[in-house]
């Protein structure tokens, strides 16, 4: 089956840097997806990869190892607005998504 | 201002009840989809549409049905709604090409409770 595992919840200090760890197993890969979501509202957007590597936009970066089935999403400079849920998502062979659980991330001051 | 405008924002509906979710985008998105997400499980795919016309089934597909009348709809409706029916539903869509295929954007959600 496919599989997407992420911890449930991570705690973080506001100003530190955190890292989200996401594995996945799929029946093939077109490319990783990683959302926020805030409480109570709809996902949006965060970052893609499809090559190994590093991206970076801004305070976030995401980063991939395919051959690991491996990825995270790095956020540096954390400020409480930061405190959401952090979807993984990886596009299989067929194109579809698949959702990871999500990890909430609380932000302390 | 642009997206996808999603109603109702919450309903309490009694078993056996017929409800329709409503979804509407102005992106001109080729693909449309509806989720269901509950605590503790990951966005779940309950129906989509690649195009105006087609639709598809997604993972849990059963005790729901869709439409894709024109670009812009596309209705979620319960025939007759069960318990487990509750959870929180988003309607989404993107582009169907390059590097915008799969970018979902989303609307704020549907929140369902069915007693």
């Amino acid at each position: 089956g496919q599989n997407i595992d992420q911890p449930t919840e991570m705690t973080a200090t506001e100003g530190a840097i955190v890292q989200i760890n996401c594995t996945y197993q799929t029946s093939g890969f077109n490319g990783l997806f990683w959302y926020q979501q805030h409480a109570g509202e709809a996902p949006t957007f965060l970052s893609y990869n499809v090559l190994d590597g590093l991206e970076e936009k801004g305070r976030f970066s995401s980063f991939l190892s395919r051959s690991k089935g491996y990825s995270y999403l790095l956020l540096k400079e954390l400020q409480m607005k930061d405190s959401a849920s952090y979807l993984c998502a990886v596009r299989d062979s067929n194109y579809q998504l698949i959702w990871g659980a999500g990890t909430k991330l609380i932000i302390k001051p | 201002t642009a997206g996808i405008t999603q109603a109702p924002t919450s309903q309490i509906l009694a078993a056996g009840r017929s409800m329709t979710l409503r979804c509407t985008q102005d992106m001109r998105h080729n693909a449309m989809y509806w989720y269901r997400q509950d605590l503790g499980l990951g966005l779940r795919l309950i129906h989509y549409s690649n195009t105006a016309g087609t639709t598809g089934k997604g993972e849990v597909p059963d005790g729901y049905s869709v439409s894709r009348a024109n670009t812009d709809d596309f209705p979620l409706t319960l025939a007759s709604a069960v318990p487990s029916q509750t959870s929180v539903y988003f309607c989404a869509s993107s582009g169907t090409s390059g590097a915008g295929a799969n970018v979902l954007t989303f609307g704020a959600g549907s929140r369902l409770t069915v007693l």
